[in-house]
């Protein structure tokens, strides 16, 4: 069965870090893009990051890049998000989410969304 | 960044109605479009994909149209599980962008 499980969400102070984690079972990481996709209270879905389905790209929302960092661990079938300087506005649900098959067009991949997890919560204040 | 927009924001329905929700694109996307399903405390579910391609055990009740800048989620016979928070997605370029959510709920 596919799966994703996130973890590391939590509360945390302005300016402060934290590292979320994404256990994925059920298929081979390594063959799929990965995307981190977050939700604030009352308010809709926003994407936030992309990594490649090898790693060598990756992609951010406007409101978090150079704070927040996407990696994978293929080995451990792992992906993360490292979110350092955080501000209030980043308090919400957070989901990874795994990349349907890679799109080519130009230079760039591009995957919708064709698994999701249930999301971990970070409560910034 | 592209900018979606869904409309409308929320809507009432009853079980049995057909529903049609549309999202519209600040550019041409082609059919670069996805839609999504969200209850809460569940995890998101893809429903359509490549505008109109239905995702692999999606009830055929469910389809979606459009091209280019200009697209629509349907329901054609609302069922109870239906009445959940839809969203449309464009993955035609970096920044990927949703629309603003249109929530279905019960007459």
């Amino acid at each position: 069965q596919v799966q994703l499980v996130e973890s590391g969400g939590g509360g945390v102070q302005p300016g402060r870090s934290l590292r979320l984690s994404c256990a994925a079972s059920g298929f081979t990481l390594n063959s799929y893009g990965m995307h981190w996709v977050r939700q604030a209270p009352g308010k809709g879905l926003e994407w936030v990051a992309v990594v490649s389905f090898d790693g060598s790209n990756k992609y951010y929302g406007d409101s978090v890049k150079g704070r927040f960092t996407i990696s994978r661990d293929d080995s451990k079938n792992m992906l993360y998000l490292q979110l350092n300087s955080l501000r209030d506005e980043d308090t919400g649900v957070y989901y990874c989410a795994r990349g349907g098959p890679k799109i080519l067009r130009g230079t760039y991949y591009y995957y919708y969304m064709d698994v999701w997890g249930k999301g971990t919560t970070v409560t910034v204040s | 960044a592209i900018r979606m927009t869904q409309s409308p924001s929320s809507l009432s329905a009853s079980t049995g109605d057909r529903v049609t929700i549309t999202c519209r694109a600040s550019q041409n996307i082609s059919s670069y479009l996805a839609w999504y399903q969200l209850k809460a405390g569940e995890a998101p579910n893809l429903l359509i994909y490549s505008t109109s391609t239905l995702q692999s055990g999606v009830p055929s009740r469910f389809s979606g149209g459009g091209s280019g800048t200009d697209f629509t989620l349907t329901v054609s016979c609302l069922q109870s599980e239906d009445f959940a928070t839809y969203y449309c997605q464009q993955y035609y370029s970096y920044p990927l962008t949703f629309g603003g959510g249109t929530k279905v709920e019960i007459k």
